[in-house]
């Protein structure tokens, strides 16, 4: 079945200081990969719609400077979570599917703690 | 706007009872309904899939099943056992554009010995 890998799965960083993650899909190839972002105790808020070879789009009220995506292949796509504060805090996840009538697969997650 | 909607928020039982969560969504116009389960601190592990042509799909002691005119799903869980505690969720895909999921709410599920 359709595998993403997600990496690290844990990180803490100082505040000001950039993080990366990346989302790789291993056995398929994703021209579209999602990443959310999940509060404790609640359900997945999708942040962006990342598109290999072109700009990510972004939903609404998400900063798209303090969340750069890049998907620059068409199994990789990362967030770069820019001067990361504390509030900047959460698990985020990425999906992708491996066709259009397949379902959603996601990454194991990354909790990104910033002190 | 898509609205997803899970009854119960949260639903202690014991084990070996048969269970049913609900899911409901406000546009019938999706592409298909998609349950999960995620652990504590973890990612999310797909369960079922229902194209919006059908009516149910079945995995071992779930079933899921899928109204799409009445915006209705329901995931039936048969003798849940203490590993089926987890959070459950399910996901809308839309119609058109890219397809994004739409969560529901979620319905936290403990199961006791």
């Amino acid at each position: 079945g359709a595998v993403v890998s997600q990496h690290p799965s844990r990180v803490i960083c100082k505040s000001g200081t950039s993080v990366k993650i990346e989302c790789r899909s291993l056995d398929f190839q994703a021209t579209t990969m999602f990443w959310y972002r999940q509060f404790p105790k609640k359900s997945l808020m999708l942040m962006a719609t990342s598109n290999e070879g072109s700009k990510a789009t972004y939903e609404q009220g998400v900063e798209k400077d303090k969340f750069l995506i890049n998907h620059a292949s068409l199994t990789l796509s990362t967030l770069t979570v820019t001067s990361a504060h504390p509030e900047d805090s959460s698990f985020y996840i990425c999906s992708a599917r491996e066709r259009r009538e397949s379902g959603y697969t996601f990454g194991s997650g990354t909790r990104l703690t910033v002190v | 706007k898509q609205e997803v909607t899970q009854i119960p928020a949260a639903l202690s039982v014991p084990e070996g009872e048969n269970l049913v969560l609900n899911c409901s969504f406000t546009d019938s116009a999706i592409y298909n309904l998609q349950w999960f389960r995620q652990d504590p601190g973890k990612g999310l592990t797909s369960l079922l899939l229902i194209q919006s042509s059908q009516r149910e799909q079945t995995s071992g002691r779930l079933n899921a099943s899928l109204d799409k005119s009445s915006g209705r799903s329901t995931l039936y869980i048969a003798a849940s056992q203490p590993g089926d505690s987890a959070t459950y969720l399910c996901a809308v895909i839309g119609n058109t554009g890219f397809q994004k999921l739409v969560f529901g709410t979620g319905t936290r599920l403990l199961v006791s010995p």
